[in-house]
């Protein structure tokens, strides 16, 4: 299993231009989660997918971020227009969710290797 | 979410056991307690978790208090690529919700 899949690993771009990040979680998972980290305030969700479905995108920092997951195994973090705050490390992660059943257990989640955008 | 306590930085020497302590005395019933770490410029890496047992796997051990107000992360025999910061996470049991990650313990593996 390769893992979580992120594109690219690093992008530099300029003031005003769209960004696009990329994420291909791992086969059989069926949720779907966008973190982003910096110094000042460490990870922060910004969204998360279930079955493909955003679920809570309170995270989403304003209008210029928008996430989609058109099927199981891709997922897009668009920013337009970016800015230089938005300069980070930004970290896809796919997990197994079970529901609420007796002797079964939700487990970890699986981190990818993450994207660092710098806008100037 | 409860919410958790952990020092800021630790050290340990080479070879040794690393014992990262947690606090969570607002843990509830149906609250799991997770454990990851972050190499510096990598992704978390999730390392262990569990309810109210000890849990043990190739990584790490894991003790839970039996009121699991506090935890302990064990390393039994940290390497120097163990230094990483490392996250308590209390998370509730059953439902498709996100991890919310603190500002970890720190530690550093000395040689």
């Amino acid at each position: 299993d390769a893992g979580v899949i992120q594109s690219p690993r690093h992008e530099v771009t300029e003031m005003g231009q769209e960004v696009t990040l990329r994420c291909k979680p791992i086969s059989g998972h069926n949720s779907l989660f966008w973190y982003r980290q910096t110094m000042m305030r460490g990870l922060e969700l910004l969204i998360y997918f279930n079955n493909n479905v955003p679920i809570d995108d309170s995270g989403m920092p304003e209008d210029r971020f928008s996430a989609k997951m058109p099927n199981a195994s891709f997922s897009t973090l668009k920013i337009q227009p970016s800015e230089p705050r938005d300069s980070a490390v930004y970290f896809c992660a796919s997990s197994l969710i079970i529901p609420l059943k007796p002797g079964r257990q939700n487990y970890g989640y699986t981190f990818g290797s993450g994207t660092r955008l710098t806008v100037v | 979410d409860a919410k958790t306590t952990q020092p800021t930085s630790m050290d340990c020497a080479e070879g040794r056991a690393a014992n990262l302590p947690c606090n969570h005395s607002t843990i509830s019933g149906n609250e799991y307690v997770y454990w990851y770490r972050q190499i510096h410029s990598q992704g978390p890496q999730y390392i262990i978790h569990g309810l109210k047992n000890n849990e043990t796997n190739e990584m790490a051990s894991l003790i839970i208090t039996e009121d699991r107000k506090s935890s302990t992360l064990i390393l039994p025999h940290a390497t120097l690529r163990d230094t990483a910061v490392y996250y308590c996470i209390v998370k509730r049991y059953g439902s498709a919700r996100q991890l919310t990650f603190g500002s970890g313990t720190q530690l550093t593996v000395l040689p």
